[in-house]
């Protein structure tokens, strides 16, 4: 069965500071791979998504930047934070065929 | 445009006690899918269930049921005789179907407090 990690879990960084938070997958091939953003006491947000390596579409204008530079690797960055970037960022994988999706345990993330 | 909306912020009842979580969607697509995922304090998203739009079928697993309902635009989610363990943030999302990517609208989740 497929596996997802997320690190780190927790990371508290100052407003203007880089961001790189990482999503490996385990189990699947060739997954589309996606990463939500769930602020405090609000519902989940899409931002990006992968349907392949190299391939990265963005769902709203922000700060953040996403790549994934390996078919199980996904990665979510930012050269300089912003308080409004604190929030609850989850990976999330489905098979390329679709079915369903499933997701990693999370980073929290909180900008000082 | 997709919406998915969830009216009931939080829902406190007794263990033992059924409740009814419920969730209201629009979208233009003709086939689409809709899920419901269970949010404990850990923060992790758990995957209940994923229904076809062609599906109009009811699901019961265990203690858990779903009424899909076309004609209304609605996927509600009842849970017989309540336990503490089923405190959580409870989450129902849409999307469309295809082969493409899933891309999850959510509703804005209801907090589901079960006291003991």
């Amino acid at each position: 069965s497929q596996t997802i990690h997320q690190w780190p879990a927790t990371l508290v960084q100052p407003v203007g500071s880089p961001l790189s938070l990482e999503c490996t997958v385990e189990g699947t091939s060739n997954p589309n791979l996606y990463w939500y953003r769930q602020a405090a006491g609000r519902g989940l947000q899409l931002l990006f998504y992968s349907v392949g390596i190299g391939q990265i579409s963005s769902e709203v204008p922000q700060n953040l930047s996403a790549s994934r530079p390996q078919d199980r690797q996904f990665i979510l960055s930012s050269k300089k934070l912003l308080l409004s970037d604190s929030g609850f960022y989850l990976c999330a994988l489905n098979p390329p065929g679709g079915g369903e999706q499933y997701f990693g345990p999370g980073t929290r993330l909180t900008v000082t | 445009a997709q919406k998915v909306t969830q009216a009931q912020t939080e829902i406190s009842v007794v263990e033992k006690e059924d409740v009814t979580l419920d969730c209201v969607y629009e979208t233009r697509d003709t086939t689409y899918y809709l899920f419901w995922y269970k949010q404990p304090p850990s923060g992790e998203l758990v995957f209940l269930i994923r229904r076809n739009s062609f599906d109009e079928q009811n699901e019961i697993s265990g203690r858990y049921s779903w009424n899909f309902q076309k004609s209304t635009s609605s996927f509600n989610f009842t849970i017989t005789a309540s336990q503490v363990v089923d405190s959580a943030v409870y989450f129902c999302a849409l999307s469309e179907a295809g082969q493409g990517a899933q891309k999850l609208v959510f509703g804005q989740g209801t907090r589901l407090t079960i006291n003991p």
